[in-house]
Order: C-alpha cells, then sequence, then structure tokens
C-alpha cells in the first residue's frame, strides 16, 4: 500500500498563474479530504468528498479555488489565479466508511 | 474554523522527561486523534480515542479525554530527541454515513533537548 500520494511535492509559481494540485487516495478508501495548512491559521479542511462527490466545500476560500473528483482514484485541486496568499501546504486524505484516516505528504505551494 | 485549541503552544524539555500536552475542543466528538507531524512533513496518526473511552495507551503514548470538559491530554514518557515535532489534536464528527473530515488544533511544538 503506497499510502495517499499527492504531486507535486513542491511547486513555485508566479502570480496569476494556474495551480493544479494532485491526489491519488488509497484504493478502497470512499472518502477525500482536501486541507491547507499555515502559520497563521493551522491546518484547515477546504473540501471533503463522499464517494466522488463533493459534499462540503465551505471551506474553500473563495472562487479562485476548485477541486474535482472524476473517478474514485483521483483528484485535484486547482487555484486559478493564484496569489501569494496562497503560499501553504495542502494535504490530501482519504478514508474508508469505517473510518480513519491516512494524509499524504503535502505539496508546499509558493505562490511569488 | 479551528475547535481543538492545543496548550502549550511550544514545550522544551529534556530527553527521558516525559512531555504532557493538552487540548480542549467545543463541540460533541465522536473520537479525537493525535498526530505528529515532523517539520516539513506530513501528518502522522498516532493514538485515536472514542467519546465513550476515557483513557488509552499505546507503546509510550498516554491519551485521557474528558467530554464533560472537552479536553484532552496527550502524555509521552521518557522522551527522546526523535519525539521533537509538532503535535495536533484532532476531533472527528463522523456519524457513520461517511466520513465529516477533521477540525485540527493549531499544535504544540515539542522540543526534546539531547
Amino acid at each position: 500500500d503506497a499510502g495517499v500520494i499527492q504531486s507535486p511535492r513542491h511547486e513555485v509559481t508566479e502570480m496569476g498563474q494556474e495551480v493544479t494540485l494532485r491526489c491519488k487516495p488509497i484504493s478502497g478508501h470512499n472518502s477525500l479530504f482536501w486541507y491547507r495548512q499555515t502559520m497563521m491559521r493551522g491546518l484547515e479542511l477546504l473540501i471533503y468528498f463522499n464517494n466522488n462527490v463533493p459534499i462540503d466545500d465551505s471551506g474553500m476560500p473563495e472562487d479562485r479555488f476548485s477541486a474535482k473528483m472524476p473517478n474514485a482514484s483521483f483528484s485535484t485541486l486547482k487555484i486559478q489565479p493564484s496569489e501569494p496568499r496562497d503560499s501553504a501546504v495542502y494535504f490530501c486524505a482519504s478514508s474508508p466508511r469505517t473510518g480513519g484516516y491516512t494524509f499524504g505528504s503535502g505539496t508546499r505551494l509558493t505562490v511569488v | 474554523s479551528q475547535q481543538g485549541e492545543e496548550d502549550p503552544q511550544a514545550l522544551s524539555i529534556q530527553e527521558g522527561e516525559n512531555a504532557t500536552m493538552n487540548c480542549s475542543y467545543k463541540t460533541s466528538i465522536n473520537n479525537l486523534q493525535w498526530y505528529r507531524q515532523n517539520s516539513g512533513r506530513g501528518l502522522v496518526h498516532l493514538i485515536l480515542i472514542r467519546s465513550n473511552e476515557r483513557e488509552k495507551h499505546s507503546g509510550r503514548l498516554r491519551v485521557t479525554l474528558d467530554t464533560s470538559k472537552k479536553s484532552s491530554s496527550l502524555l509521552i514518557t521518557a522522551s527522546r530527541a526523535a519525539d521533537t515535532a509538532s503535535y495536533f489534536c484532532a476531533t472527528d464528527e463522523y456519524s457513520g454515513g461517511g466520513a465529516d473530515g477533521l477540525t485540527f488544533g493549531k499544535g504544540t511544538h515539542l522540543i526534546i533537548q539531547p
């Protein structure tokens, strides 16, 4: 089991550019979560999916943020256009029906 | 919103001593979990305690939960330099219909001095 796989590990982009973060959950897990971690705000839940369906996106900070889960093995978090205040570490986590969470190693995003 | 609030925000102790971190939360929970995060790395699940449990052990870790006070504590005994990390509590309101996501506190940064 390779765990939750996120890519890229690091991303540096210029303000205004589109950024796409990717996540592959653990096979068989039916829930997927996107979190953002900053020094100021800590870990925040952005959005989560159950069975590929977005359930709660109230944590998404702005319309510039969007997330998709086209199938059970892949999800993306997109920021368009990116801004310097989006700089953070973005974590993906997945969970099976029985509960428990496994986190990916995160994507460190720097917007300059 | 951040539900769990860890206390203290930072803790520095000598190797071999015990480290105690506390967490308070605001709403009803299904379970409470503790995670460790090494600098620049992902979150590692340490231990989960259910709302109907009061104490749980795992190796050098001991977790307590007081639902009447909405608080939990994590004790690391006989600390080691490798325990240096940030520790987060997270509450889970999982209701059986599917996971709802964790609400994290801001963490306690633990430094173990050799």
